[in-house]
Order: structure tokens, then C-alpha cells, then sequence
């Protein structure tokens, strides 16, 4: 079974909503999460790295203030696309790994921004 | 230049035959390289990792070339439900961390 699960699988929203996407290890402490964004035919780009208890880094030309990145426990790490609009409709996944251990992927959440 | 590189496809092939990826990639210090494949709007699924010695698990062989910054993925026997994208992988540094992928090359196969 799926030991990242992530939700909501797909959101539809109005331009200027809030949106929060949430990744939980199921059976495992992730100590460092990762949030991916794919837009259509292009590769997952790494946003942001998340580690337990502390501030997320962020890739170049992510926004910390659009995407607000919260890993408060060891099981669970949200994302908070603020204010949202179309050029932020996009397929985002996180993925967990505890320690050095190999990572596993949650399943994704497609949004789509109206 | 991107860092990984990869030839977007799609690749159309008949079920049976046999097909090779290639990917190359810009930092000559990256440490660990992977073959990942995704279905539409599904999350990767690790395949293989690749090393320099190169790799079989089935079907499936990987080649890793660091001189040349190469890698390939060798498809045999081609099924239908091979049809994916397959996205090359790589790390800058040691194990699982920050993984960066290429755009994926897309393999159809039809009957």
C-alpha cells in the first residue's frame, strides 16, 4: 500500500483562493519532505525541501510567501498555495524519506485555477 | 543548459521491440543516477538505479557513463503496458536527496 499519501488528488479553485495540500508518511517519520511542481510535458521541478521542526528552503524563483511550506511533525507536511491563480495551475507532488533512506513519492494533487 | 537532458519522444514502437533512452547530464559531480517512470499525472515510480558497471533487472538494462556524462536505459521485449514516460534522474549528491529530473521521454506501444 501507499506509504505517502497525499490530498486532495485534484482541486479545482477561483483566482484568489487559498489552497493547502497536505502529505503524510503512513507507516514512517519523514524527516525531509520535498515539494515537486510538473507543469504539462516538463520535468518536476524541486520547490522547496522541508525538514522537521525547522524552516523549509526554497529553490531559486520560488516565492516563500505564495507557497507557504509547514512540516510541523514528523508524519505530516502542508503546502499553501496563497492567493492562487491560472499560472499556478500545475501538478504538485511531495515525496518523504526518513533519514537516508529512499524517498517515496506521494500521489499528486492536480490544480486548477479558475 | 538543462541539467538533465533527455529526448521528449514519443518513442511509437510494436509490442516486442526493442528500445533505448538516452539522457545526459551537466554536473559532472552528480553522485547517484536513476531511471523513474511516471503514467499521466501519477507520481514517479522508481525503475532502476544505474551505476557504472551497468544493470539488468529483466528487461530492462541501464548504462551509466561518467566520462561522457551519459545515460541509457535499453527497453526489451517491449509490452503494451511499458507505454509511460520514463524520467532520467540524477542527484548531486550521494543517496536519495534532492532528486533532479529530466522532462521524460514518452514510449507508446502498440499491438
Amino acid at each position: 500500500g501507499a506509504v505517502v499519501s497525499q490530498h486532495p488528488s485534484r482541486v479545482i479553485c477561483k483566482s484568489g483562493t487559498s489552497v493547502k495540500i497536505e502529505c503524510r508518511s503512513l507507516d514512517f517519520q519523514a524527516t525531509t519532505m520535498f515539494w515537486y511542481r510538473q507543469f504539462p510535458k516538463q520535468s518536476l521541478m524541486l520547490m522547496a525541501t522541508s525538514n522537521e521542526g525547522s524552516k523549509a528552503t526554497y529553490e531559486q524563483g520560488v516565492e516563500k510567501d505564495k507557497f507557504l511550506i509547514n512540516h510541523a511533525s514528523l508524519t505530516l507536511s502542508t503546502l499553501t498555495v496563497t492567493s492562487a491563480h491560472p499560472e499556478d495551475s500545475s501538478f504538485y507532488i511531495c515525496s518523504a524519506q526518513q533519514g537516508s533512506e529512499k524517498l517515496f513519492f506521494g500521489s499528486g494533487t492536480q490544480l486548477s485555477v479558475l | 543548459r538543462k541539467e538533465v537532458e533527455q529526448d521528449p519522444g514519443p518513442f511509437n514502437v510494436p509490442e516486442g521491440a526493442t528500445v533505448a533512452f538516452n539522457c545526459t547530464y551537466s554536473n559532472s559531480a552528480s553522485q547517484s543516477f536513476f531511471w523513474y517512470r511516471q503514467d499521466c499525472r501519477k507520481e514517479p515510480k522508481l525503475l532502476m538505479s544505474v551505476y557504472s558497471s551497468g544493470n539488468e533487472d529483466g528487461r530492462f538494462t541501464a548504462q551509466l557513463n561518467r566520462a561522457s556524462q551519459y545515460i541509457s536505459l535499453l527497453i526489451r521485449d517491449s509490452k503494451l503496458s511499458d507505454s509511460a514516460t520514463y524520467l532520467c534522474v540524477v542527484t548531486p549528491s550521494g543517496g536519495y536527496n534532492k532528486l533532479i529530473f529530466g522532462a521524460g521521454t514518452r514510449l507508446a506501444v502498440h499491438p
